[in-house]
């Protein structure tokens, strides 16, 4: 069975840092793009960032770009992502989701990062 | 960027009744390898979101065969043919032909 679970997510001020986590099992982790996807309280999905296999392809929506870092660990099995100059408006529950042509076919349950002060 | 945008926004529902959503897009999800980029997730209270529809009309595994994609280039629709009480949440088309991916704003469907 496919799991993702997310940790790392917390409190921080604004301008903090935090790096997120998503532990993998059930798949074999470094076959597949892995996603970043995050929702704000009471609102829709908005995807974040992406990755290949080997971590060397990514891409990043522009309301990031600059201030996260998407990664990964095959061996670990271990997807990361690194956010730094945090705002108010990047206050969100924050998805790893599986990539399969296209589509997210599992979905972690999420981790909250909250960015107040 | 690829803009997305679904209607209705809010669609209540008596259960066995049809139900359709509409997504679209603001340029053709048509891949040059002939597949059509284009999902359908639905997200239940409480949850995390889960696939319903990949590649425009193929139905995820362990989706009741109730729901349905079709369309093609910029629209697309989902239907469910007859909602059952467990089919409530928000449902989001979601477009991956390029980054950034996007999603529509949600489609909020609750029973009469």
């Amino acid at each position: 069975e496919v799991q993702l679970m997310e940790s790392g997510g917390d409190l921080v001020q604004p301008g903090g840092s935090l790096r997120l986590s998503c532990a993998a099992s059930g798949f074999t982790f470094s076959n597949f793009w892995m996603h970043w996807v995050r929702q704000a309280p009471g609102k829709g999905l908005v995807w974040v960032a992406r990755l290949n296999q080997d971590g060397r392809v990514i891409n990043y929506a522009d309301s990031v770009k600059g201030r996260f870092t998407i990664s990964r660990d095959n061996a670990k099995g271990t997807l990361f992502l690194q956010m730094s100059s945090l705002r108010v408006e990047d206050t969100a529950l924050y998805y790893c989701a599986k990539d399969l042509s296209g589509r997210h076919d599992s979905w972690g349950q999420g981790t909250l990062v909250t960015v107040s002060s | 960027d690829i803009v997305v945008t679904q209607s209705p926004l809010s669609l209540p529902v008596t259960p066995g009744e049809p139900a359709s959503i509409s997504c679209r897009s603001s340029q053709s999800l048509l891949h040059r390898n002939g597949d059509t980029f284009l999902a359908w997730y639905l997200q239940k209270p409480g949850q995390s979101p889960q696939v319903l529809i990949y590649l425009a009309s193929n139905r995820a595994s362990g989706v009741p065969d109730r729901f349905s994609g079709s369309g093609s280039g910029t629209d697309f629709t989902l239907k469910i043919s007859r909602v059952e009480a467990e089919d409530v949440g928000v449902y989001y088309c979601m477009q991956a032909l390029q980054t950034p991916y996007s999603f529509g704003q949600g489609t909020k469907l609750e029973i009469k």
